[in-house]
Formats: C-alpha cells, sequence, structure tokens
C-alpha cells in the first residue's frame, strides 16, 4: 500500500504571493491533519479534516485554510505569505482520526523570500 | 491545550549504548504516540501507545497515564537511530500536541 504523498516536496515563493499544498492519504484513510514545523516553534497542529469536514483548527491566522474532497485528497492554502511562513508542512492520514497512528507524509518544505 | 514537555532536550550516545527518553504532559490524555524524524525530515510512527508497555525490536515504550507521563527506551543503540525523537498527545479534540523533541547523536 502506497504511502502518504505530497506535493510539491520544495517550494519557494516571496513575499504577498500565496500557495497550495497537496497531500494525499494512504488508501482508506479518511481523516487528514496538517502540522507546520518550524525551529522556533517546532510542530504544530493547523487543522484535521475528516469525509471533507474540518473538525478541528489550530491557532494559526485566516491566511492558513484548507480542504478536503471526496477522495479524501487534501490542499492547504497560504495566502499573502510572510517571511514567517517558511517551514516544513507535514501531513499526515489515519482511517478515523487522530485517536489512531497517525502515519506522515515526506512534507513539503517552503521558502518565502 | 495540552503541555508536553520532552526530555533531555540533546542526547550523544555511543553505538551500543541504552538510554531513556521521557515525556510529561500537563492534562490527561487518551492518546499517545512517539515518532522518529530522520534528517530528511520524515516522521515515522514508533508507538501508538496510550497507556502501558509495548516493545518492537530494540525500542520500547511505557505510559503512565495515571502520572501523566512516558518513556521510550533505546537499546544497544546504533548510528541509525539518529533523529529527532517526539512525543505527542492528545484528548477528544481532533489534535496531536507535540513536544519540543529529543534530539539523539549516536556516534560509531
Amino acid at each position: 500500500k502506497a504511502g502518504v504523498t505530497q506535493t510539491p516536496r520544495y517550494l519557494i515563493k516571496t513575499r504577498g504571493q500565496q500557495v497550495t499544498l497537496s497531500c494525499s492519504p494512504i488508501s482508506g484513510h479518511r481523516s487528514v491533519s496538517w502540522y507546520q514545523q518550524t525551529p522556533g516553534q517546532g510542530l504544530q497542529f493547523l487543522f484535521e479534516y475528516f469525509s471533507e469536514t474540518q473538525r478541528n483548527k489550530g491557532n494559526f491566522p485566516g491566511r492558513f485554510s484548507g480542504r478536503q474532497f471526496s477522495n479524501s485528497r487534501s490542499e492547504m492554502n497560504v495566502s499573502t505569505l510572510e517571511l514567517g511562513d517558511s517551514a516544513l508542512y507535514l501531513c499526515a492520514s489515519s482511517t478515523q482520526g487522530i485517536q489512531e497512528t497517525q502515519y506522515f507524509g515526506p512534507g513539503t518544505r517552503l521558502l518565502v523570500l | 491545550g495540552i503541555q508536553v514537555e520532552q526530555s533531555p532536550p540533546d542526547l550523544i550516545l555511543q553505538e551500543g549504548a541504552n538510554s531513556t527518553l521521557r515525556c510529561n504532559f500537563s492534562d490527561s490524555v487518551n492518546n499517545l504516540q512517539w515518532f522518529h524524524q530522520n534528517p530528511w525530515g520524515q516522521l515515522i510512527n514508533l508507538f501508538y501507545i496510550p497507556s502501558g508497555t509495548k516493545q518492537n525490536g530494540r525500542l520500547s515504550a511505557t505510559t503512565v497515564a495515571t502520572e501523566r507521563y512516558s518513556l521510550l527506551y533505546i537499546s544497544s543503540s546504533q548510528t541509525t537511530d539518529s533523529g529527532v525523537y517526539f512525543c505527542a498527545v492528545g484528548s477528544n479534540d481532533y489534535k496531536l500536541s507535540f513536544g519540543a523533541g529529543t534530539t539523539v547523536t549516536v556516534r560509531a
């Protein structure tokens, strides 16, 4: 069974631009969650989706948004990028949600210049 | 939210040594997971262990939920064990809260 995939793997943007990251979960997994990892703040929860519904959202500004499609694939969007948005963005999937073993993708490294 | 503290922050080991990593959390949890992050950033799930003890090869983990801590044991460490080890906890709010991690360096 293929693992969690994330695209693109690397991305360079400039301040003010917007970016969309994609996450394809393991086949059969309906829960997708997103995390931001930075040297200063560590791993922080962004949001969790299950069957196209957002069940929780972390403490991030409204510039960070996400969605999940009927095939469980998920996207997250960051608008009006700031330098501080440079980070490794990780997604994880599971069959029912966070109360189970989480399987992480390789991440997308975003650099904002 | 739940606070998660991991200790020590850094650990340097000689190959073959044993070690213990600790995770303390501030509130009741029904979900605790240990992860290993390799140098390329990939997070690998080691254990799902909200309570009790589990073993997987040279790794084992124990969670004492009533006392709000978990321990990860690495025995006979190898250079491939190097990386950052994270503890993550959750309750009933559909999110995981991560600790700051323990950076393990195993020297040959």
